[in-house]
């Protein structure tokens, strides 16, 4: 199993411009969990989604972020338009629902000059 | 908002002594877990402890929860280079106790001097 793919690993972007990040959970897993990373703040839940559906999505700091998830085996993370606040490391994870356990990605670390 | 916090932030031991770190929580929970992150990479589950347990083991690593007191601890014993790592505790929004909504301190960052 290639575990929690997110891509781009790295994306460097200017203030204003939209941002998409890209997750691709375990297969066969229906949670699936957006966070965020920070020296100041440590690690932010931001949305999870239960069977492609939003839960709770109450960690999202603002109207300029936006998160979908169109089927089983895709999500996207999207922040338009960008500022230099966000600049953080993002972080996808997913589990089977119920479980206790969360596999994270590798993470995307974003920088936003 | 964060429900747990670990303690120390950071903690410099030499190779082979034993590394421990704490955790308090601020809600009842179901079951709390911990996460290990290498630098530049994804959290790593490493073990769980129900609120019906006070004590686990798993190799090298003790878990001890008390609940009373809101608090658990991690034990690393004979530790190594490759345990450098921050290292979170995370407890879950619900009573039930998955993954979902897992909400995380913000790490002890332990070095394991050679």
């Amino acid at each position: 199993d290639a575990g929690v793919i997110q891509s781009p690993r790295h994306e460097v972007t200017e203030m204003g411009q939209e941002v998409t990040l890209r997750c691709k959970p375990i297969s066969g897993h229906n949670s699936l969990f957006w966070y965020r990373q920070t020296m100041m703040r440590g690690l932010e839940l931001l949305i999870y989604f239960n069977n492609n559906v939003p839960i709770d999505d109450s960690g999202m700091p603002e109207d300029r972020f936006s998160a979908k998830m169109p089927n089983a085996s895709f999500s996207t993370l999207k922040i338009q338009p960008s500022e230099p606040r966000d600049s953080a490391v993002y972080f996808c994870a997913s589990s089977l629902q119920g479980s206790t356990e969360a596999f994270f990605g590798q993470g995307t670390r974003l920088t936003v000059v | 908002s964060q429900q747990g916090e670990e303690d120390p932030q950071a903690l410099s031991i030499q190779e082979g002594e034993n590394a421990t770190m704490n955790c308090s929580y601020k809600t009842s929970i179901n079951n709390l877990q911990w996460y290990r992150q290498n630098s530049g990479r994804g959290l790593v589950h490493l073990i769980l402890i129900r609120s019906n347990e006070r004590e686990k083991h798993s190799g090298r690593l003790r878990v001890t929860l008390d609940t009373s007191k809101k608090s658990s601890s991690l034990l690393i014993t004979a530790s190594r280079a490759a345990d450098t790592a921050s290292y979170f505790c995370a407890t879950g929004l619900f009573s039930g106790g998955g993954a979902d909504g897992l909400t995380f301190g913000k790490g002890t960052h332990l070095i394991i001097q050679p």
